[in-house]
C-alpha cells in the first residue's frame, strides 16, 4: 500500500535559519510527489511538485528514489514561512492523492 | 470570483442529525473531492466523483452519501451524525483525474 510519512509534527526556526521539512513514501511503481501547503486561516494550497522541478517562494523539493523521499527546504525561512505542509503522492495516472500527517512550521521572528 | 467554494463555513450540530455540506466550483473542472481533516490534521480522501460518476469511495461510512447534480456541484450529505464525524471537511476539484487538485477553504463540522 502506498504511504506517506512526515516524522516531524511541528518545526520551528527563527527567521533566516534553514529549512529541510522531511517525506518519506513508500510505493513500488513510479509517484508523482507533491507539498501543499495550508496557512492559518486558508485554504490547502499546491506549493510544488516533483515533475516541474521549480523553486517556488525559495522553497524546493527533489525526488530521491533511491531514499524514497521529498524533503522540501528553504535556506532562509521568513516569518511568512508559517504555515502547515504537507506532502502527498499520487500513482502515476491516478487521481487519488495519499497525504501525509503533516508539519506544522513555525518561523520565529 | 472564488474557485472552489463550501457552505456552510461552520456548521455545529447534535448527534443524531442529518445535515449536508455544499461545494460548487467555477472553473469548469470535471472531477471533484471530499477530504476529511480530523483533529489531528490528518487529510484524507473520502470521495472522488469525475463527471458526476463516483470514481474513489475510501472505506467512508454509509451514513456519508455525495451528491453530484452536475459537474461544478458535489454535495456531502451525513445522516446521523456521531461525535467522531466533528472534522473539517474539504472540497476539491481538478480538470481531469490527474491534474492539479484546488481546494476549498473548509467546512469545520462540529457534532456535539
Amino acid at each position: 500500500a502506498q504511504r506517506v510519512t512526515q516524522p516531524e509534527k511541528l518545526l520551528s526556526v527563527f527567521k533566516g535559519a534553514p529549512v529541510e521539512l522531511k517525506c518519506n513514501y513508500s510505493y513500488s511503481g513510479s509517484p508523482e510527489l507533491f507539498w501543499y501547503v495550508q496557512y492559518s486561516r486558508q485554504r490547502l494550497q499546491l506549493l510544488l511538485r516533483h515533475i516541474s522541478r521549480e523553486s517556488i517562494k525559495g522553497f524546493t523539493a527533489d525526488l530521491n528514489k533511491g531514499e524514497t523521499s521529498f524533503h522540501l527546504k528553504k535556506p532562509f525561512a521568513q516569518e511568512e514561512d508559517s504555515a502547515m505542509y504537507y506532502c502527498a503522492l499520487r500513482r502515476w495516472n491516478t487521481d487519488k492523492l495519499i497525504f501525509g500527517t503533516g508539519t506544522r512550521l513555525q518561523v520565529f521572528p | 470570483d472564488t474557485a472552489v467554494s463550501q457552505t456552510p463555513k461552520y456548521l455545529v450540530t447534535q448527534m443524531g442529525n442529518d445535515k449536508s455540506i455544499k461545494c460548487e466550483q467555477n472553473l469548469g473542472h470535471d472531477t471533484m473531492y471530499w477530504y476529511k481533516q480530523d483533529s489531528k490534521k490528518f487529510l484524507k480522501i473520502m470521495f472522488s466523483y469525475n463527471n458526476k460518476e463516483l470514481i474513489i469511495n475510501e472505506t467512508v461510512p454509509n451514513r456519508f452519501s455525495p451528491k453530484s447534480p452536475d459537474k461544478a456541484h458535489l454535495n456531502l450529505h451525513i445522516n446521523s451524525l456521531e461525535l467522531g464525524d466533528s472534522a473539517v471537511y474539504f472540497c476539491a476539484s481538478s480538470h481531469s483525474f490527474a491534474d492539479e487538485q484546488f481546494f476549498g477553504p473548509g467546512t469545520r463540522l462540529t457534532v456535539l
